[in-house]
């Protein structure tokens, strides 16, 4: 199993540019999760899908768009990078049980992006 | 806003020595979850405990939890230097929306040989 696999792993931006990161999984989860990654700042939540068809904004949303195009695909959109957006990605999924997180979160290995 | 905070930003310890990392939080919670991240690479789930419960074991993890303190304990007995990571704690909100995790911005742990 592949567990989550997220692409590009590295990416060099200039600002105004887009791009977009993909994530995929193959456990059949209900739930994916966009994250950055900051230093001193923990993992802040950006977007996320609770189920297929279903998106939301988290902590920090701006400047970001997200497509959740299928159960195993959630992707996020930079339409106009800038140099704040430069930081590690993490995608992540997990069961969705009731409506409730009662599980964990299977994360991929990052994605690490530097907007010039 | 971090939901988590983690007690102490960072900690080195020797090998075989225990070491505990705190995680305080502000609002009532479903469950708590502890995640570790070796450098470079993405979160591990290490162990979740529920609001119900008071303390639960993985090998060498022992988790606690103080809802009335609002506060949980990581505890890694017999460290050794493959420990060397940096852990998460994350908590699922009890009310709203209850099905995202909310991290802490972790403890640097490192073992010494």
């Amino acid at each position: 199993n592949a567990g989550v696999t997220q692409t590009p792993k590295f990416q060099v931006l200039k600002t105004g540019q887009s791009m977009t990161l993909q994530c995929a999984q193959d456990m059949n989860h209900n739930s994916m999760y966009w994250y950055r990654q900051d230093p001193g700042m923990g993992l802040r939540l950006i977007y996320y899908s609770a189920s297929e068809g279903t998106t939301d904004k988290g902590e920090v949303p701006n400047g970001y768009n997200v497509s959740r195009l299928n159960k195993r695909e959630f992707s996020l959109r930079l339409e106009s990078a800038a140099p704040s957006q430069t930081s590690v990605y993490f995608c992540a999924s997990s069961v969705l049980a009731g409506g409730l997180n009662t599980g964990e979160l299977f994360f991929g290995e990052g994605s690490r992006l530097t907007v010039l | 806003s971090q939901q988590g905070e983690e007690d102490p930003q960072a900690l080195s310890i020797q090998e075989g020595e225990n070491a505990t990392m705190n995680c305080s939080y502000k609002t009532s919670i479903n469950n708590l979850q502890w995640y570790r991240q070796n450098s470079g690479r993405g979160l591990v789930h290490l162990i979740l405990i529920r609001s119900n419960e008071r303390e639960k074991h993985s090998g060498r993890l022992r988790v606690t939890l103080d809802t009335s303190k609002k506060s949980s304990s990581l505890l890694i007995t017999a460290s050794r230097a493959a420990d060397t990571a940096s852990y998460f704690c994350a908590t699922v909100g009890s009310g709203g929306s209850n099905y995202k995790l909310t991290f802490g911005k972790g403890t640097l742990l490192t073992v010494n040989p």
